[in-house]
């Protein structure tokens, strides 16, 4: 089956400390985005990538980095730099075009220790 | 820059109720509108979507929605809902290379 997979469902980061989020997809999909969800916040967006070896920083990019250098993947690093790094991170992907619908994997829970 | 606005932050309903969720949004054009649901630690499912033509558009589950462009409105809806509703529901809009922006969130919660 087809859809985007996230690992690992749970996370846990101590100070100092980079962690990556894994994001995959099969979908075939050029456009893939990390968002942020904290209690009572929504979704904010923190990088999304159009294409291979390009991606642009959204609303909340700092403390945060990624990488596009295959088209099914699209890791998020949470650094150091990061000091409020507790949250829920989804990833999600789109086809580019008219159908603007996103799917979603089924997030990746981070804890600070 | 558009927005999306969710008013209701907590919404109780009593199972078998009737149900209406309210989003109004902010937007130069028609937007591309959208109702996600999301269960608890879960990733987000697609309810419905509006992009253009009939104003009320049906979704899955037995949920619809209606556009009025004179309100700003994308107002979420179901005639009767279930114990199985009770979820967090998130209005977006989109158009743009970089994705949806979001509400923040309605949560429904289902009285017995």
């Amino acid at each position: 089956d087809g859809g985007i997979t996230q690992s690992p469902k749970y996370l846990f980061r101590k100070e100092g400390q980079n962690v990556t989020l894994s994001c995959e997809q099969n979908l075939n999909h050029d456009a893939m985005y990390w968002y942020r969800q904290d209690p009572g916040q929504g979704l904010r967006l923190i990088y999304y990538s159009q294409i291979v070896n390009d991606f642009q920083k959204g609303d909340i990019a700092e403390g945060y980095s990624v990488s596009r250098e295959k088209k099914e993947s699209f890791p998020l690093t949470v650094t150091s730099a990061q000091k409020n790094p507790t949250a829920f991170y989804l990833c999600a992907s789109k086809t580019t075009g008219s159908s603007e619908k996103l799917f979603f994997g089924s997030g990746t829970q981070l804890s600070v220790l | 820059a558009q927005s999306v606005t969710q008013p209701d932050i907590h919404i109780t309903v009593s199972e078998g109720a009737s149900l209406e969720l309210r989003c109004n949004y902010s937007y130069g054009a028609t937007p591309y509108l959208f109702w996600y649901v999301q269960s608890p630690g879960q990733g987000l499912q697609l309810l419905l979507k509006y992009f253009s033509g009939d104003t009320l558009v049906q979704g899955i589950k037995g949920f619809e929605a209606e556009f009025k462009r004179s309100q700003s409105s994308f107002n979420l809806r179901k005639p009767s809902v279930h114990w199985s509703d009770a979820a967090e529901y998130f209005c977006t809009s989109g158009g743009g290379a970089d994705g949806l922006t979001f509400g923040k969130g309605t949560h429904l919660i289902i009285q017995p």
